[in-house]
């Protein structure tokens, strides 16, 4: 079983809607919890990240942290069509300084 | 504004050809590392390295190494390409995280694709 598992995708929803896009894990050492956003020819780049629990906003987007279950989310409102990409959650622990990737999901958003 | 620059946005080789990727960062990152991506797959982690002549294992070594001689500058070595190493490689870079840091943020580059005919 991987340690972290991302919902698959793909995911296609209309220009406006609130898009939910979600991970697990099994690691309970993990306390940092990064968003990457990556746009189909380019590497990734961090869009949000959240220290241990809660959450936190950045204008449309909105990133969740629930330890208890072992579980984070990416919220976007108004989603636009360049939101179009694939979403990679990433997280690591206190020691390592790598980080455990999910597999990604793709989003398009259609106008 | 980081800078992970990879030495060919494209490449195309032959079976059994040494290939080396290039990555340089300009942020003078002590962590540095090598993925591949594939379709299904997600990101890999093949080596990474915490600082000049360190490196570590990740999940996917096999049929690679690496060398990292100068601080800014991490190689990925394929010594006998193969059909399967056939990817997207990525180069990333991250600061070492100190205490009060909330993130662990790494940077990427923009990807090589690598062909392997």
């Amino acid at each position: 079983q991987k340690e972290v598992e991302q919902d698959p995708g793909p995911l296609s929803v209309p220009e406006g809607a609130i898009v939910s896009l979600n991970c697990t894990y099994s690691n309970s050492a993990f306390q940092y919890f990064m968003w990457y956003r990556q746009y189909s020819r380019k590497g990734p780049e961090l869009l949000m990240y959240t220290y241990s629990s809660g959450n936190k906003e950045d204008g449309r987007f909105t990133a969740q942290v629930d330890k208890s279950s072992k579980y984070i989310s990416l919220f976007i409102r108004d989603s636009q069509p360049s939101d179009s990409a694939t979403y990679l959650c990433a997280m690591s622990d206190a020691n390592a300084g790598k980080s455990t990737f999910g597999d990604g999901t793709t989003l398009t958003v259609k106008p | 504004d980081v800078k992970v620059t990879q030495s060919s946005r494209y490449l195309v080789k032959r079976t059994g050809e040494k290939v080396f990727l290039e990555c340089v960062q300009d942020m003078d990152h002590e962590n540095m590392f090598w993925y591949r991506q594939d379709p299904g797959l997600g990101l890999r982690l093949i080596y990474f390295s915490y600082d000049v002549k360190m490196k570590e294992k990740g999940d996917i070594p096999e049929g690679y190494s690496v060398s990292r001689e100068k601080k800014e500058r991490f190689s990925l070595i394929l010594e006998s390409a193969s059909t399967n190493q056939t990817s997207m490689y990525l180069c990333a870079s991250s600061p070492l995280r100190l205490a009060g840091d909330h993130t662990d943020t790494q940077y990427f580059g923009p990807g090589t694709r690598l062909t392997v005919l």
